[in-house]
């Protein structure tokens, strides 16, 4: 199972907008819209930001927000902060019943 | 509060075995499915394994089927990992997660290293 493709990296000043894709394939998918989206700061465990391609958990700021399109996935964070500085990885649940994570894309606060 | 406490890391031989264990408070265990996560040094985030809510369903990533087996005892609400036949690649952070579905991982441990070398 290969790894869905984000960019290694992406950055923004404080208050810009910053969008981190996420590129798969059709059974990446699965034909569900259950793509999610994790942040991870150092040495700390990652913490689910998006679900079902849009779905914020409750305490996530409405400065993050998720879409998708066709094959691929896109996490949005508006407003950027200095503590939104971390990884962030997307995850998609597979035609064959799996997981699937991308490789991660470290953000940076200018 | 939901916290997932993971033990049963450490340093093992190639070849060697070893059993993870994860303590689950502050939820019903037994309403959610369990899953594995890992992490090698400095990378990023692989799916290991899920387990269903009673245990009767069990599903691995290629890369550890055959020689990872997942469980759970819902009276102690507990996940393990027992982990067979280790290799150097299977050196990583190990992380217990619960499924909160729809695919998502809504609740993480903080993790237990096994570094598998000789």
């Amino acid at each position: 199972q290969s790894a869905l493709t984000q960019p290694p990296s992406a950055s923004g000043s404080p208050g810009q907008s910053v969008t981190i894709s996420c590129t798969g394939t059709s059974s990446d998918f699965g034909g569900y819209d259950y793509v999610s989206w994790y942040q991870q700061h150092p040495g700390k465990a990652p913490k689910l930001m998006i679900s079902e391609v849009t779905k914020r958990p409750s305490g996530v700021p409405d400065r993050f927000s998720g879409s998708k399109s066709g094959n691929t996935a896109s996490l949005t964070v508006s407003g950027l902060q200095a503590e939104d500085e971390a990884h962030y990885y997307c995850s998609s649940y597979t035609a064959s019943n799996k997981w699937v994570f991308g490789g991660g894309t470290k953000l940076t606060v200018l | 509060e939901v916290q997932l406490a993971e033990s049963g890391g450490g340093l093992v031989q190639p070849g060697g075995s070893l059993r993870l264990s994860c303590a689950a408070s502050g939820f019903t265990f037994s309403n959610y499915w369990m899953l594995w996560v890992r992490q090698p040094p400095g990378k990023g985030l692989v799916w290991v394994s899920r387990v269903n809510n009673d245990g009767s369903s069990t599903i691995y990533a290629d890369s550890v089927e055959g020689r990872f087996t997942i469980s759970r005892d819902n009276a102690k609400n507990t996940l393990y990992l027992q982990m067979n036949s280790l290799r150097a690649e299977d050196t990583a952070v190990y992380y217990c997660v619960r499924g909160g579905g729809a695919g998502a991982f809504d609740y993480w441990g903080q993790g237990t290293l096994v570094a598998v070398s000789s």
